[in-house]
Formats: C-alpha cells, structure tokens, sequence
C-alpha cells in the first residue's frame, strides 16, 4: 500500500508570503491529485498531475517522479487560502489505480 | 450544474441501529467512490462503482458494511448495527470516467455520529 505523508502538518504565514506544501509517497503511482478541503468541510479538487507542472491562477503544482514528490505552491497568499490542503495519489496499476490513498493533510492559515 | 450531493448531510443515531447513508452523484458519471473521514486524518477509501457493478469493496471495515449502486446512479452506504467507532464524514465522489486520469468531485459528505 502506498504511504503518503505530507508536510508540514500545520502552517502559518502572512498574507502575501510564498507558500509550499510537500508531498511525497512511496510506490509508484498513475497520478497524483492536490484537493483542498474547506473549513465548511467541503473537498474541491485542484489538481491532478501525473508529470512535471500546472498552473492555476497563484496556485502551482508539480511532480517529480523519480524523486516520488510533489509540490503545491501558493504564489501572494491572502486569507481566503486558509484551508486545509490534501496529496492523494491513485496507484500505478490494476485496482490501486481507482483508488486514491490520502495523505493527513496540511492545515494552512493565512494571517491578515 | 449539480455536483454531487449526499443526504442526509448530518446523522445522530444510537448505538446498535442500522444506517442508510445517500449518494447523488452528477449527473451522467459512470464512477462512485466512499470514502470515510475521521477528525483530523485523511480519507480513507471504502469501495467503488464503476457504472452499477462494485468493483473494489476491499475498504470496507468489516460486514456491518455495504453499499449498492443498482441502477448505476444514486448510490447507498448502508451501516448495520452500528458502533460509536463508525462515527466519522462519510464522503462520496464521482468521476466521468474509469481509471485514475479522471478527477473525482467530491460531495458535501455525512456527518454521522453514533452516540
């Protein structure tokens, strides 16, 4: 079973700081996804990714394979990124590749 | 349009009753997935649909568990005799296709406690 651990586990900073959150795991994988779960407790996805880099608006991730890594940076943080913020990957093969391991999540809080 | 919606959205039950925990998925997506959520961790996988066919319920806890999908669209998570330790967010997620190159969308989930 793949192991994913994320860090930091908790994470604060000023608002228009450079944010990034790690990810890595332990076996091979299809692809790996970056969700971000509300304080309401809703999960959205933001990215899914199985090589090198994507961008969405401040939001940037990437993926070294070989390295078993990922990446999720926030570009200017303001408040409204507080959240918590999630690596799940689905594994390379058969059925481990529908399902997705989680990793405990990084609690992110941007401060005014 | 919709995303995928759950009811009911919380569940307060007593110990040793039985459970039935809703899934709508959006509309047309052949892939159904429950997760459960405990405080503070990650979630954690349960089984999968692909259209109405239970392809994987290798997560399920044990038998007091079970779901069915029996038309390939509204899901249900059932929970017989339930223990305070299934109390958790039971989360559903569906996707448009098969394999692990579609995004999942994640409904609201069930609060379920069991006192």
């Amino acid at each position: 079973k793949n192991e994913v651990e994320q860090s930091p586990q908790n994470l604060t900073a000023q608002e228009g700081e450079f944010i990034t959150i790690n990810c890595s795991y332990s076996v091979g994988i299809s692809a790996l996804h970056w969700l971000q779960q509300h304080p309401g407790g809703g999960i959205v996805s933001l990215f899914m990714l199985s090589s090198g880099k994507k961008k969405h608006g401040r939001l940037i991730a990437t993926i070294n394979i070989q390295e078993k890594h990922s990446s999720l940076h926030i570009t200017a943080s303001h408040p409204r990124d507080s959240a918590v913020y999630i690596c799940a990957v689905s594994g390379s093969s058969g059925a481990g590749s529908y399902q997705l391991t989680f990793g405990k999540g990084t609690k992110l809080s941007v401060i005014p | 349009g919709a995303g995928v919606s759950q009811s009911p959205r919380y569940k307060v039950t007593k110990r040793g009753q039985d459970v039935a925990l809703r899934c709508d998925p959006i509309s047309g997506h052949v892939s159904l997935y429950w997760y459960r959520q405990a405080l503070g961790q990650g979630p954690e996988f349960l089984t999968y649909f692909n259209y109405e066919a239970q392809q994987d319920k290798s997560g399920l806890p044990n038998d007091r568990f079970s779901a069915e999908r029996p038309e390939g669209s509204i899901s249900t998570l059932t929970i017989q005799r339930t223990e305070q330790r299934d109390s958790a967010m039971y989360r559903c997620a569906s996707s448009g296709g098969t394999g692990p190159h579609y995004e999942q969308y994640f409904g609201p989930g069930t609060r379920l406690t069991v006192t």
